[in-house]
């Protein structure tokens, strides 16, 4: 157990819908990752906060959006859902930003389909 | 842009033997980090090693090695002894350190290692 929690585990929901995927990090990590994987883009990084501040930008759509909470929690909101959105989405944490030695802990992750 | 390249995506080893799993990346930037990630068919990421672009010596972690190549641009992963537990998808990734965007990974398309009894 990493210590990373996601819920919900399973997300099953039908095109156009939005949905929201929920992580908590580690107790003392303060920043959080978000990653897609596919099996056609392959493990995709999304977004990364950092005490509540948006650091890093990758892939990610105009229809998601991110945010972390005071309380350290991110949400990942997916709007506008196509078939091929369907993935298992993966949040990590790690204590720090920048360091190149940042070892990021990762969720279980959500598996979401979108029929 | 940074770029992970995996060109083995299956691998077959012997219980007990030792197995290399290749990558090569590429980067502009002189100061970056590479990583291995295990993902077994419970689909948690699980990180196995880490190898700084400044660190003069390789990486180990017990069973794990990091054969790292600097002036070639490789960074491979090699297991010692393999167990039937390490079955499983391999990751490398890579992380810049010095640009704005340095929470940014990359990740190659992985290798499945298959470990027989």
């Amino acid at each position: 157990d990493s210590g990373v929690t996601q819920t919900p585990k399973h997300l099953i929901t039908a095109t156009g819908q939005r949905v929201t995927l929920r992580c908590s990090p580690r107790s003392g990590d303060l920043s959080v990752y978000w990653y897609q994987q596919s099996l056609d883009q392959g493990l995709q990084f999304l977004i990364q906060y950092y005490n509540g501040e948006e650091r890093a930008k990758g892939n990610i759509l105009e229809r998601f959006s991110a945010q972390q909470f005071p309380d350290l929690h991110s949400e990942l909101n997916l709007s506008s859902l196509e078939l091929g959105d369907s993935a298992l989405y993966f949040c990590a944490s790690s204590v720090g930003q920048r360091v190149s030695y940042n070892e990021q802990f990762f969720g279980p992750g959500t598996r979401l389909t979108v029929l | 842009a940074q770029k992970i390249t995996q060109t083995q995506p299956g691998m077959f080893v012997q219980e007990k033997e030792a197995v290399t799993l290749d990558c090569t990346y590429d980067t502009s930037d002189p100061s970056y980090g590479l990583f291995w990630y295990k993902q077994p068919s419970s689909g948690e990421m699980i990180f196995l090693i880490y190898q700084g672009s400044y660190d003069q010596q390789n990486a180990t972690e017990g069973r794990y090695s990091l054969n790292f190549q600097k002036a070639r641009k490789s960074a491979n992963l090699v297991i010692s002894a393999s167990q039937l537990g390490d079955s499983a998808m391999y990751f490398c990734a890579m992380r810049e350190v010095s640009n704005t965007n340095a929470g940014k990974s990359t990740f190659g398309d992985g290798t499945t290692l298959t470990v027989k009894p």
